[in-house]
């Protein structure tokens, strides 16, 4: 199965800061990357798709690119409902899906 | 509005079976995929594997594969996922999902969640 990892364990923004969040992938994936966030007790929501293209009702703060193994989510001014741990997925080699370990963004 | 609702929160033995279910609502049940996910205590997402409604068509991952069981009822819009003999190991949260479906695109992403079913084995 091909290891998403997503180093930074947490990382701290302050309001209206810029966030980015990386995803490498051990082998390559094309552009067949999601990324999801999810709030404590809820369940993860589909944001980025296709390794930038925005999932329904996203807001457009939230930006994706990459391609291979190198992922990024960004998101550009970072607000207190941003607070969240977030997934990246690879698809690329369905039916071995893979999520990478997350990545907690918490504001300063 | 188009959902998933899971069935609630189970307390287990080790050893006893159980079987959780997730019904769609909303959409045309049988044209997505469904999928499992497993997120234990404090940790994270682990694909579990998914199912075709359609003709319950199943892809297991290796690390569940024979100790789950993956089933649809089409005539109830509902996806099952089933425990034959469970263990301490398998408390955690487990959501369905759909696959995102866009015409004339394959992604493996999943548009649609369920709010999770805690099972708790103890």
């Amino acid at each position: 199965e091909i290891v998403m990892t997503q180093s930074a364990a947490t990382l701290s923004f302050s309001l209206g800061e810029r966030a980015t969040l990386s995803c490498r992938a051990a082998e390559t994936v094309g552009s067949n990357v999601a990324w999801y966030q999810q709030k404590p007790g809820q369940a993860p929501r589909l944001l980025i798709y296709s390794a930038s293209t925005r999932a329904t009702g996203i807001p457009a703060r939230f930006s994706g690119s990459g391609s291979g193994t190198e992922f990024t989510l960004i998101i550009s001014s970072l607000q207190s409902e941003d607070s969240a741990v977030y997934y990246c997925q690879q698809y690329d080699r369905w039916p071995a899906l893979t999520f990478g370990g997350g990545t907690r963004v918490e504001i300063k | 509005e188009v959902q998933l609702v899971q069935s609630g929160a189970e307390v287990k033995k080790p050893g006893q079976s159980l079987r959780i279910s997730c019904q769609g609502s909303g959409y045309s049940f049988s044209n997505y995929w469904i999928n499992w996910v497993r997120q234990m205590p404090g940790r994270g997402l682990e694909w579990m594997g998914d199912i075709d409604p359609s003709d319950s068509y199943t892809n297991y991952s290796p690390s569940f594969r024979g100790h789950v069981t993956f089933s649809v009822d089409k005539t109830v819009n509902t996806a099952y996922l089933r425990w034959s003999s469970l263990e301490a190991s398998d408390t955690a949260m487990y959501y369905c999902a759909r696959k995102l479906v866009i015409p004339r695109e394959q992604h493996n992403a999943f548009d649609i969640w369920g709010q999770g079913t805690m099972v708790i084995v103890s």
